[in-house]
């Protein structure tokens, strides 16, 4: 039970370039969310997906994109990096059934020069 | 003004000590509370969860909660170094998405 993983660890970008940062999740959860952390800021809420099928903007979801492939998995995609959205990117999930906590994967720092 | 209120710290404590770590909030709204431990470069992890006013107790832990103040507290009895981490509050209304509001977070250092 890996509970949640993302890929990459690490990411370098230049300006302009795009990316997808994955995750996936093997609890059975329905609601998963991507956030990033940035010194001071706190933990901000980008996009998230309450249940398969369905996505939803967060505080800042301008600049990414999402897709909830399945149950298990939720991507978030960078179409044209800026160096703004140099942060570390953490994905979570949730159980369907009342507001139980979220659960973290490891985090994707990524810097955009 | 920012809905949730946390202390950036540092807060540095010797072995042993009793710590507080608090967070005020503004909306009314939110039902349930949660604290994260985050260690460096890792992961927040879910430390407590409480429904409401009042205290939870889970061994040296203890989150109370006065809803009448908009305020909640995370108390850590005997402190240890591997106490030392970043302590973010997270809350919530009852709504389908679930969506967690959190904190800035509070940096604690227990000094052996």
């Amino acid at each position: 039970n890996a509970g949640v993983t993302q890929t990459p660890k690490f990411q370098v970008l230049k300006t302009g370039q795009s990316m997808t940062l994955q995750c996936a999740q093997d609890m059975n959860h329905n609601s998963m969310y991507w956030y990033r952390q940035d010194p001071g800021m706190g933990l901000r809420l980008i996009y998230y997906s309450a249940s398969e099928g369905t996505t939803d903007k967060g505080e800042v979801p301008n600049g990414y994109n999402v897709s909830r492939l399945n149950k298990r998995e939720f991507s978030l995609r960078l179409e044209s990096a800026a160096p703004s959205q140099t942060s570390v990117y953490f994905c979570a999930s949730s159980g369907g059934y009342g507001p139980t906590g979220q659960f973290f994967g490891p985090g994707t720092r990524l810097t955009v020069l | 003004q920012k809905e949730v209120e946390q202390d950036p710290g540092p807060l540095s404590v010797p072995e042993g000590a009793i710590v507080s770590l608090n967070c005020t909030y503004s909306n009314s709204a939110f039902q349930y509370f949660m604290w994260y431990r985050q260690y460096s470069r890792k992961g927040p992890e879910l430390l407590m969860y409480t429904y409401s006013s009042g205290n939870k107790e889970d061994g040296r832990f203890t989150a109370q909660v006065d809803k009448s103040s908009k305020y909640i507290s995370l108390f850590i009895r005997d402190s240890q170094p591997s106490d030392s981490a970043t302590y973010l509050c997270a809350m919530t209304v009852m709504d389908s998405s679930y969506k967690l509001i959190f904190g800035s977070g509070t940096r604690l250092l227990v000094r052996p």
